[in-house]
């Protein structure tokens, strides 16, 4: 069965600092999607990003950037120079069959309060 | 561009009563589309999908209920609510066809008295 970690539950940080949100997952597929949600406090699920289980390629997008790391399973999220815009509830997720019945998988969140 | 529409947003219900949420997605054709519960300070549950009208899987016994009259139409329902039932309920659509990515809606925020 597939599962998703993110022991991190609460981070707290001032505007400008860097900060990491871990994921770590399970999956017994070869062939699998992670993801990263940003849910705001207005409750709404965006996406942000998804990751093949094929391509290792780190990503950048502005002042997000994504490390997948196969070895150790795990799929971290770095916000760099954060703002107080960026403080939402996070969430990774993890789909184990591509197709028509993709079910995701969802870590329980991590609560990032960026401090002005 | 596809939207994703969720109503009401907020409900306030009291123990016994009926349910009925809707959800609906324009600007594509037959998609998945899924419903979750997020309970106060913890992750998501995945209720039903559907990957077609009047296919409807359930993941989690409980006393709620899916349908899919219409291709872009999902609802979801309870003949007599439980206290339980109170959380965040989640629709969020997918492309049918081996797109993974679910996009979700606003959500509605349900509080069962």
């Amino acid at each position: 069965a597939q599962k998703v970690t993110q022991a991190q539950t609460e981070i707290s940080v001032v505007e400008k600092e860097d900060v990491t949100l871990d994921c770590v997952y399970e999956t017994r597929d070869t062939t699998y999607y992670l993801f990263w949600y940003k849910q705001p406090p207005s409750g709404e699920l965006v996406f942000l990003i998804r990751r093949n289980s094929f391509d290792e390629q780190n990503e950048i997008s502005g002042r997000y950037s994504w490390n997948f790391q196969k070895s150790t399973s795990s799929f971290n999220f770095t916000i760099t120079a954060s703002q107080v815009v960026d403080s939402a509830v996070y969430f990774c997720a993890l789909s184990e069959a591509p197709g028509a019945n993709s079910k995701l998988t969802f870590g329980k969140g991590i609560t990032l309060s960026v401090r002005p | 561009s596809q939207t994703i529409h969720q109503w009401p947003a907020t409900l306030v219900q009291p123990v016994g009563s009926p349910l009925s949420l809707e959800c609906t997605v324009e600007g594509t054709s037959n998609p998945n589309l899924y419903w979750y519960r997020q309970a106060a300070g913890r992750g998501l549950q995945l209720l039903f999908y559907s990957v077609g009208i009047g296919q409807i899987s359930s993941e989690v016994p409980q006393n709620l209920s899916a349908s899919r009259p219409q291709d872009r139409q999902f609802i979801l329902s309870s003949k007599k609510l439980l206290l339980s039932d109170s959380g965040f309920y989640l629709c969020a659509w997918s492309i049918g066809t081996g797109e993974e990515t679910q996009y979700f809606g606003p959500g509605t925020r349900l509080l069962v008295l």
